[in-house]
């Protein structure tokens, strides 16, 4: 199975604060990676696909990156909406894996 | 719009059966797959299994081969997950969600989430 390492557990940011999550992979996932956001009691929400795609009507503030092992998630100026917890998705091969996960909170 | 409607909580005795829904609307079912997920409250998200409604054939997680079985009705537009030999350990939250292919890069993202499903076992 495919190990996704995803850093780091928790993050607390403040207001407009730029933030980063990685996730690496055990091995190559050819850019089929996807970050979702979820929020207490609900269920995930996909917030970028195929690495650096941004679905559709979630805020530019969100973008994706990498390649091969590794990858990121940026928030360029956090916003109070935006705390809850993310997750990554490999798609590239069964079984499909998350990360563990980013608890992200107001500063 | 595309719209996956779970079945309620569930609250059940060990070593007993449940069987979830997922009730879809807004898209084709029949020409689709759906996969289902487990979540431990404060935990990640493990994957289950996956679906095609167009022929019901299925692929499973190693660790849920036994444990899950999946199924669908394409007359309703619902997908079905039977839990069998319940222990505390499946106590969680199922997700039901739609897997779509990505063109450009062939591999697979849920864009479509069911709200969750609540199975606590316990006598």
């Amino acid at each position: 199975d495919i190990q996704m390492t995803q850093s780091p557990a928790s993050l607390s940011a403040s207001l407009g604060e730029t933030i980063s999550i990685e996730c690496r992979a055990s091995e190559d996932i050819y850019s089929n990676l996807a970050w979702y956001q979820q929020k207490s009691g609900k269920s995930p929400q996909l917030l970028i696909y195929a690495a650096n795609r941004l679905q559709d009507g979630v805020p530019s503030r969100f973008s994706g990156s990498g390649s091969g092992t590794q990858y990121s998630l940026k928030i360029s100026g956090m916003q109070p909406e935006d705390e809850g917890d993310y997750f990554c998705l490999q798609g590239s091969k069964f079984p499909l894996t998350f990360g563990s996960g980013t608890k992200l909170e107001i500063k | 719009q595309v719209k996956l409607q779970q079945s309620g909580a569930e609250l059940v005795k060990p070593g007993a059966s449940v069987k979830l829904s997922c009730k879809t609307s807004g898209y084709t079912f029949s020409t689709s797959y759906m996969s289902w997920f487990k979540q431990i409250p404060g935990q990640s998200i493990e994957w289950i299994g996956m679906i095609y409604a167009g022929d019901g054939g299925t692929g499973y997680n190693q660790k849920f081969k036994g444990k899950a079985t999946l199924t669908v009705d394409t007359s309703s537009s619902t997908a079905y997950m039977d839990l069998s030999s319940l222990t505390t350990e499946d106590s969680a939250v199922y997700f039901c969600a739609r897997p779509c292919i990505i063109r450009v890069t062939g591999g697979y993202v849920m864009d479509a989430w069911g709200q969750g499903a609540s199975v606590t076992v316990s006598s």
